[in-house]
């Protein structure tokens, strides 16, 4: 069984679109993320979500939303993409930080390349 | 959350043990030490975490000195599918839920 899933694996597109990416996990953990890996391969965060509660928000662009219908789920929605965002994005999911073991666990990633 | 420092790169021969250092001089009392790795095209892995005693698992060790400024990451036993990237990584256990990620280290298991 699949922990963290991300659907679309690979996403080529074109500047200027709109495009989600979407995120699942069956861990029934509280908290879940996005971070971005770009070609320099540094992983960083981006969004973090508790119990559907926007907690982290990194200074990220308001082309990028993250939407978070339950649990279980965390969608990240991109407006307008830019030739910059290409990148690799990761979906995590954790348990509620405080409870003491807080282990991530990534899914397989969503390339994104915009034209 | 403290700053860790980790060579760019290691070798190490299949079979035998990887020893992968980090230095963590500014770590506070109540922060952790965590170890992740990145296999190519993958999601980071979680491998161990510490405070201050040596932990063991069953994938890797860890030993982190007694002032706490350093620890290294040991495969006893690495293999070809041990490549990968290898990251340190201190924060306080619990907080701010974030993972920090530095540069890590490419460690390359050579046949």
């Amino acid at each position: 069984d699949t922990a963290v899933s991300q659907t679309p694996k690979y996403l080529v597109t074109q500047m200027g679109n709109d495009k989600s990416i979407k995120c699942e996990q069956n861990l029934g953990h509280d908290t879940m993320y996005w971070y971005k890996q770009d070609s320099k391969k540094f992983l960083k965060i981006m969004f973090s979500y508790n119990n559907k509660e926007l907690i982290i928000n990194e200074t990220v662009p308001n082309r990028f939303s993250p939407k978070s219908p339950d649990k279980a789920h965390l969608n990240l929605h991109i407006n307008s993409l830019e030739l910059g965002d290409s990148a690799v994005y990761f979906c995590a999911s954790s348990q509620l930080a405080g409870s003491g073991y807080n282990e991530q666990f990534f899914g397989p990633g969503t390339r994104l390349t915009v034209l | 959350d403290a700053k860790t420092t980790q060579p760019p790169s290691m070798d190490c021969a299949e079979g035998r043990a990887a020893n992968l250092p980090c230095n963590h001089s500014t770590i506070s009392g109540n922060e952790y030490v965590y170890w992740y790795r990145q296999i190519h095209s993958q999601g980071p892995q979680y491998i161990i975490h510490g405070l201050k005693n040596n932990e063991t698992n069953e994938m890797a060790s860890l030993i982190i000195t007694e002032d706490r400024k350093s620890s290294t990451l040991i495969l006893p036993h690495a293999t070809l599918r041990d490549t990968a990237v290898y990251y340190c990584i201190v924060r306080v256990r619990g907080s701010n839920y974030k993972l920090t990620f530095g540069k890590g280290t490419l460690l390359t298991v050579n046949p």
